[in-house]
């Protein structure tokens, strides 16, 4: 049992570049969240998927699209990166019935 | 909006030294309550959920409380490997997590 895991751990793109971040959990959860975290800001949602075949915009979604390929799977993809997404992004799943939700290692992606 | 405020943002206890962070915050209706411990470089670890004022939850040296204003999480004769940065999360009924910024604590041998 692996958990929620993240591909890759460290990213660097130019600008205007394009990117996946796949993450996957083989907990059998049904929710899967991105967040992005930076300095003084926190942890901020910027999708999620209630289920499979579902997605949701959440505080700050826009530069991103996300893809919940099946109940496992949830990737995040940047189509033209800018420096703003600099970020440490971490991918996290709930488990069904319960509330807190558990998180994978992160990716920290620097977009010059 | 719901808001999470944590203090301090920094602390630093000797190893012994009892102390409690704060998490203050403002939701309408809250679900739950949760704190998350995170390490340098690592994701989130789940520590606690939280769900009605006057609840508490132990865990080793952690003990997490809850009002309908805030919720403390004290750390009792705290060790060098408590180090690390505790977040807060509320979450509202049909919303989602709103995170504190955290509070750094380190605990000098």
């Amino acid at each position: 049992n692996a958990g929620v895991t993240q591909t890759p751990k460290f990213q660097v793109l130019k600008t205007g570049q394009s990117m996946t971040l796949q993450c996957a959990q083989d907990m059998n959860h049904n929710s899967m969240y991105w967040y992005r975290q930076d300095p003084g800001m926190g942890l901020r949602l910027i999708y999620y998927s209630a289920s499979e075949g579902t997605t949701d915009k959440g505080e700050v979604p826009n530069g991103y699209n996300v893809s919940r390929l099946n109940k496992r799977e949830f990737s995040l993809r940047l189509e033209s990166a800018a420096p703003s997404q600099t970020s440490v992004y971490f991918c996290a799943s709930t488990p069904p019935g319960r509330d807190e939700q558990f998180f994978g290692p992160g990716t920290r992606l620097t977009v010059l | 909006e719901d808001q999470v405020t944590q203090s301090p943002e920094a602390l630093r206890l000797q190893e012994g030294e009892s102390s409690s962070l704060n998490c203050s915050y403002t939701v309408s209706g809250l679900r739950g309550l949760f704190w998350y411990r995170q390490d340098p470089g690592k994701g989130p670890e789940f520590l606690f959920t939280l769900y009605s004022a006057g609840e508490e939850k132990e865990k080793e040296r952690l003990k997490a409380t809850l009002t309908k204003k805030e919720s403390f999480l004290h750390i009792t004769a705290p060790k060098p490997e408590d180090s690390a940065t505790y977040l807060c999360a509320v979450q509202a009924h049909g919303s989602r997590l709103t995170f504190g910024e955290g509070t750094q604590l380190t605990v000098n041998p």
